[in-house]
């Protein structure tokens, strides 16, 4: 039962152009949602959050939006740069659950094309 | 900050073998997670400390494997008899909650191969 969802395994943008990130999850309990950067042979790095009680949170070229109702958040990178491409891991959890436990999603490999 | 250290980077073993995997946190993080990363299931939480003490292992696959936090700087995942399907990356992270901008810090990885 995967409770956090990036339908899309990879995606393929031009240098300069806009990359949109998905995530879908169904746990309506979670609050607080993350995205993660992974590069080959490294651990994932944390790169921007978002709390359920806002609907947009952004820095630098890195915007995070939710939608609490459809249960969807998106990462936009404007203007993607090469050195963008890496897995891009989304996250959630329930901040004031019993337990600490956040939960990610299969990830979606960003190519950005020079 | 030397980050969140494992070991080995690189583990290549036979099937039935005993396979242990090593964790040092960051120093005065007081949570440690352990997860798998597959392609099927991205990267699944197996087992996580607050304290030293397992809160949450309900994401641990079957009694091959098991995990301990002896202290507050040493985790490992154990691995008995290992199988093939038990080939993935692990990794180790930790964290310190600071209000509500909690995030996790990730080791680099260990490499499983069960042949």
């Amino acid at each position: 039962d995967q409770q956090v969802k990036q339908n899309s395994p990879s995606l393929s943008v031009q240098e300069g152009r806009i990359s949109i990130l998905n995530c879908d999850y169904t746990n309506s309990m979670f609050d607080y949602f993350l995205w993660y950067k992974k590069y080959p042979a490294e651990g994932p790095t944390f790169l921007i959050s978002i709390s359920s009680i806002k609907d947009k949170n952004e820095d630098g070229r890195f915007t995070v939006f939710l939608n609490k109702s459809a249960k969807h958040l998106s990462l936009h990178i404007v203007p993607s740069q090469p050195g963008d491409s890496a897995v891009y891991f989304c996250a959630a959890k329930d901040y004031g659950g019993a337990t600490n436990k956040l939960i990610f999603g299969t990830g979606t490999l960003l190519a950005v094309q020079p | 900050d030397a980050g969140v250290i494992q070991s080995p980077r690189h583990e290549v073993t036979e099937m039935g073998q005993e396979v242990t995997l090593r964790c040092k946190p960051i120093s005065g993080h007081n949570s440690l997670f352990w997860y798998r990363q597959t392609m099927m299931r991205g990267l699944e939480l197996l087992i996580y400390f607050n304290n030293n003490v397992p809160i949450d292992d309900s994401g641990m696959p079957e009694d091959r494997f098991s995990a301990k936090m002896p202290n507050a700087s040493f985790s490992t995942l154990k691995i008995q008899p290992s199988e093939p399907r038990d080939s993935a990356v692990y990794f180790c992270a930790s964290s310190i909650r600071t209000g509500t901008n909690e995030k996790l810090f990730f080791g680099s990885g260990t490499q499983l191969s069960v042949l």
